[in-house]
């Protein structure tokens, strides 16, 4: 079936480092990813997007790469800041009526960043 | 621009009690969702609407309806409250593009506890 998931449930990086989040997708037909930021006690931030036609997005400190080959997502944040700590949830949707209008979330990755 | 407003913030139902999570969007979306998120998971989607007398069920419609009468409100009514309702409710609204969802817009939240 389709699902969104993330290859690891927490990642601790140390202040300055760059971070690496992945996400691994089943349904080869979807064609719209998104990253949100989620801050405890919020609702979730949109951080960046990508369509299938891309292989790579770069946004500020943030830069998006998806491989349809072995359909996998990765959220790349550069110089982590102490603010960047949140959960970070990928999105997928597809390209048929229906579930185009609607997003299949991860369950999310917990980024800590160690001052 | 107030963006995506949800109202209350917080409630504590007794079981079997009715109430109405509100949600207004003031950026003229087409596309409104509603999500529930449980502790340390992910967003899963209850209903979701792509205009003004159009609604449609996600993942996890039972024990709640919609209504969608104007493109900026779109109230999520629970009808007799269970304790499997106590969940943290997102409003999230999208302009979509040619018929697809874009980037999402959430609201703060409404955390609700059914006891």
């Amino acid at each position: 079936g389709e699902s969104v998931g993330l290859h690891l449930p927490t990642l601790s990086v140390q202040e300055g480092d760059n971070s690496i989040i992945n996400c691994a997708y089943s349904n080869s037909a979807s064609d719209y990813f998104i990253w949100y930021k989620q801050e405890s006690g919020k609702g979730p931030q949109f951080i960046i997007d990508i369509r299938s036609n891309m292989d790579k997005r770069q946004g500020q400190r943030v830069t998006v790469l998806l491989n349809k080959t072995v359909k996998h997502l990765s959220l790349q944040i550069a110089a982590t800041q102490p603010g960047d700590s949140a959960v970070y949830f990928c999105a997928e949707t597809g390209p048929n009526a229906g579930n185009n209008r609607k997003l299949i979330w991860g369950l999310g990755t917990s980024l800590a960043v160690n001052p | 621009n107030a963006g995506v407003t949800q109202t209350p913030k917080f409630r504590i139902l007794k079981i079997g009690q009715s109430m109405t999570l509100q949600c207004t969007q003031d950026m003229n979306h087409n596309y409104m969702y509603w999500y529930r998120q449980d502790p340390g998971m992910g967003l899963k989607l209850i209903y979701y609407s792509v205009g003004a007398g159009i609604t449609d069920k996600g993942e996890v419609p039972n024990g709640y309806n919609v209504s969608r009468s104007t493109t900026e409100d779109f109230p999520l009514r629970l009808e007799l409250a269970a304790p499997s309702q106590t969940s943290v409710y997102f409003c999230a609204s999208s302009m979509g593009l040619r018929g697809r969802i874009t980037e999402a817009f959430f609201g703060q939240g409404t955390r609700l506890t059914v006891v």
